[in-house]
């Protein structure tokens, strides 16, 4: 199974500021995922980028492959303090994945 | 349709007891997912059941651990003569492997405290 592993693990901004995570695998993938978690329960897809994309945009989500390094990014722009949650990659390699510990990121009004 | 939902939402139970969670997935969703949360901590995987393959059980803890899912509907995870590190947010999750999406819902969790 393929595990990301996200960095930092904790990210404190103020309110406004963009925020930056980075996620490292280990193998090749078919396509990486990152799910945010709000309240300790279940998680929530966020955006899926493929082995062959490499940059990803959503809203104000931009997520980054760089397949070479095997990492990403997923960059929220003017950040909200809803987005106060911990987030996760996924990089999925055709089986199952395992989910790191996450970036737990506070938004500060 | 409706999204994977878990039961029940809260248990607490004494330790040596045995508890059963279940998870009804998304219909049509041939994979399905087990997870362990401890408090503040990440996910941790326990199992992965995809169609009618065997499942990847690499990820239980101990024999105490079990799980079963019958084709591709509800699925029940046993834990046996429970100890008070089991106490954690047990998460399920399904997924439509195939596609090449293979994105993941997740089920609100359960939520288990051993005393």
């Amino acid at each position: 199974s393929q595990q990301g592993e996200e960095d930092p693990q904790a990210l404190s901004i103020q309110e406004g500021e963009n925020a930056t995570m980075n996620c490292s695998y280990k193998t090749s993938i078919n396509n990486l995922q990152w799910y945010r978690q709000n309240s300790g329960r279940g998680l929530v897809h966020l955006i899926l980028i493929r082995s062959n994309e490499r940059e990803k945009h959503s809203g104000r989500l931009r997520v980054t492959l760089d397949t070479s390094k095997k990492s990403s990014s997923l960059l929220i722009t003017a950040s909200r303090a809803a987005d106060t949650a911990s987030y996760f990659c996924a990089p999925f390699s055709g089986q199952n994945f395992v989910f790191g510990p996450g970036t737990r990121l506070s938004v500060l009004p | 349709g409706a999204g994977v939902s878990q039961s029940p939402s809260n248990k607490v139970t004494e330790k040596g007891k045995d508890v059963e969670l279940r998870c009804d997935p998304i219909s049509g969703h041939t994979a399905l997912y087990w997870y362990r949360q401890r408090l503040g901590q990440g996910l941790e995987f326990l199992i992965y059941f995809q169609g009618n393959s065997a499942p990847d059980k690499s990820g239980l803890p101990s024999d105490r651990f079990s799980a079963e899912r019958t084709g591709e509907s509800v699925s029940t995870l046993t834990i046996q003569r429970t100890q008070q590190e089991d106490s954690a947010v047990y998460l399920c999750a399904s997924s439509f492997v195939g596609r090449g999406q293979e994105t993941q819902y997740f089920g609100p969790g359960t939520r288990l405290l051993v005393l």
